[in-house]
């Protein structure tokens, strides 16, 4: 079974930290993203990723940034976590092509709360 | 850009009754159609998904979608709901270079006794 897997379900940080978010798979898939999921919102883009060290911005990137330094690892970074980052993080990834049959995995989301 | 709308924020419907989740997505290319399901403190789940060929596809759990191009639609239906159905349900286009998912805001179905 493919194994999205996100270090951290529940953090409380304070205003202004550096926060890391962490996502691993191990399946050796070359696409991964981070979604962040709001009430009334859905899940919405903040970055993805199609190869090491290659990013691009999904529709809301700002006040976030990624690091991809190896192919299983896609972290997320907040520079300055301010309280309207206060959300569930998830983390996905895929193998891209047509053997992929299109299956997104998720990872089980990460809970931030910034106070 | 391509966009998900999900016509209903809330479905309330009583046990062993059928619903439909409805889902419209804008796009001016072929997609992907994906329904995913999110239950309480988890994470998502894929309950079903269009590639190609045959327009009704059937999931798990007794789920079932029908594509349906010239409405550019993807309703989700169930005939028969079950209190376990409770959950938050979210409709998916895939779209573009490197598979990313563009969501819809969600429909929470509430199943009643």
């Amino acid at each position: 079974d493919v194994k999205v897997t996100q270090s951290s379900r529940y953090l409380v940080k304070r205003t202004g930290e550096k926060v890391f978010l962490e996502c691993v798979q191990d399946m050796d898939h070359e696409n991964m993203f981070w979604y962040r999921q709001d009430p009334g919102l859905g899940l919405r883009l903040i970055y993805f990723s199609y190869d090491v060290k290659m990013k691009e911005k999904g529709d809301i990137p700002e006040g976030y940034s990624v690091s991809r330094e190896k192919k299983e690892r896609f972290s997320l970074i907040l520079e300055s976590a301010s309280t309207n980052q206060t959300s569930m993080y998830l983390c996905a990834s895929i193998l891209r092509g047509a053997l992929s049959g299109n299956t997104i995995y998720f990872g089980e989301g990460s809970w931030l709360t910034v106070v | 850009a391509q966009s998900v709308t999900q016509l209903d924020s809330q479905v309330p419907v009583f046990e062993e009754a059928p619903v439909e989740l409805r889902c419209n997505y804008s796009s001016s290319v072929s997609v992907y159609l994906f329904w995913y399901v999110q239950y309480p403190n988890q994470g998502l789940q894929l309950l079903l998904k269009y590639l190609s060929g045959s327009t009704l596809v059937k999931g798990i759990n007794g789920f079932e979608a029908e594509f349906n191009k010239s409405q550019t639609s993807f309703h989700l239906r169930k005939p028969s709901v079950h209190i376990s159905d409770t959950a938050e349900y979210f409709c998916a286009v895939s779209v573009g270079y490197g598979n990313k998912l563009v969501f819809g805001a969600g429909t929470i179905l509430r199943v009643k006794s």
